[in-house]
C-alpha cells in the first residue's frame, strides 16, 4: 500500500531554535518527494522537491534530505521564526502513473517567542 | 507569476444542494489535481486530469464529478451535498509531461454545508 508517514505529529519549539521533521514512505515506484508548508486555511506552498538521485536540497533556512534506499526524508529548519508556525507536509509522487500525489498527515509546528 | 486560481474562495450551501468549484491552472500546465481536506485532516486525493483526460481517480464520491475543459480549467461538480462534504477543496496543477516538476496549489475553496 502506498503510504506516507510523518513524525512527530506536532512540535513546539522556541524562536531561534532548530528542528527536524521526519517522513517515511512506501510509495512505489518512487518519482519524487516534496515538502510543503501549509498555513491554516491556505493552500500548500512548495519548499523543496527531490528526485531519486538527490540526497539534500536547501531553500533558505530549510534543508531537506532524502535516503531513497531506506525511503526516508527529513526537513531541517534552522533558526526558527514565528512565521515558521505551520503544518509541514511530505508529499511523494508515484512514478509511471500520472496524477497521484501521496500526502503525509503533516507535522504541526508551533514556534513560540 | 500567475498561480493556480480557485473560485469561489468560500461557499455555503444547504444539504442536498449542488455546488460547482472552479480551478484555473498555471498557464501551460497539463495536469490538474483535486484534493479534499477535512478539518484537521490530511488532504485526500479525489481526481486528476492530464491533457483534459481523467488520469487517476481517488476517493471521489459518486455524487461528485469533474472535468477539464479545452482551456485547461477544471470544474468539480458536487451534488446532493451532505454535511460531511464540508471541507477545504484544493486544486493543484503541474507540468507532468516534464518529469519531477513542482505541483502548485491554489488557495482552496472552503465549502460549508449547513
Amino acid at each position: 500500500k502506498n503510504q506516507v508517514e510523518q513524525s512527530p505529529q506536532s512540535l513546539i519549539i522556541l524562536e531561534g531554535k532548530n528542528c527536524t521533521l521526519q517522513c517515511n514512505y512506501t510509495v512505489s515506484p518512487f518519482s519524487n518527494l516534496r515538502w510543503y508548508k501549509q498555513d491554516t486555511g491556505r493552500g500548500p506552498v512548495s519548499l523543496t522537491i527531490m528526485t531519486f538521485s538527490e540526497n539534500t536540497k536547501s531553500n533558505g533556512r530549510y534543508t531537506a534530505t532524502l535516503d531513497a534506499d531506506t525511503k526516508q526524508s527529513s526537513l531541517h529548519i534552522t533558526a526558527s521564526q514565528l512565521s515558521d508556525s505551520a503544518s509541514y507536509i511530505c508529499v511523494v509522487s508515484r512514478g509511471s502513473t500520472l496524477g497521484r500525489l501521496y500526502f503525509g498527515r503533516g507535522t504541526q509546528l508551533t514556534v513560540w517567542p | 507569476a500567475a498561480g493556480v486560481i480557485q473560485s469561489p474562495r468560500h461557499l455555503i450551501k444547504e444539504k442536498r444542494e449542488t455546488a460547482t468549484l472552479k480551478c484555473y491552472p498555471i498557464p501551460r500546465h497539463d495536469t490538474v489535481y483535486w484534493y479534499q481536506q477535512g478539518p484537521g485532516q490530511d488532504p485526500q486525493f479525489l481526481i486528476s486530469f492530464y491533457e483534459k483526460m481523467q488520469s487517476d481517480k481517488g476517493s471521489i464520491p459518486d455524487r461528485f464529478s469533474a472535468q477539464q475543459f479545452s482551456d485547461y480549467h477544471s470544474e468539480l461538480n458536487m451534488s446532493s451535498l451532505e454535511l460531511g462534504d464540508s471541507a477545504l477543496y484544493f486544486c493543484a496543477s503541474s507540468l507532468e509531461s516534464i518529469m519531477n516538476t513542482e505541483a502548485f496549489f491554489g488557495q482552496g475553496t472552503r465549502l460549508t454545508v449547513v
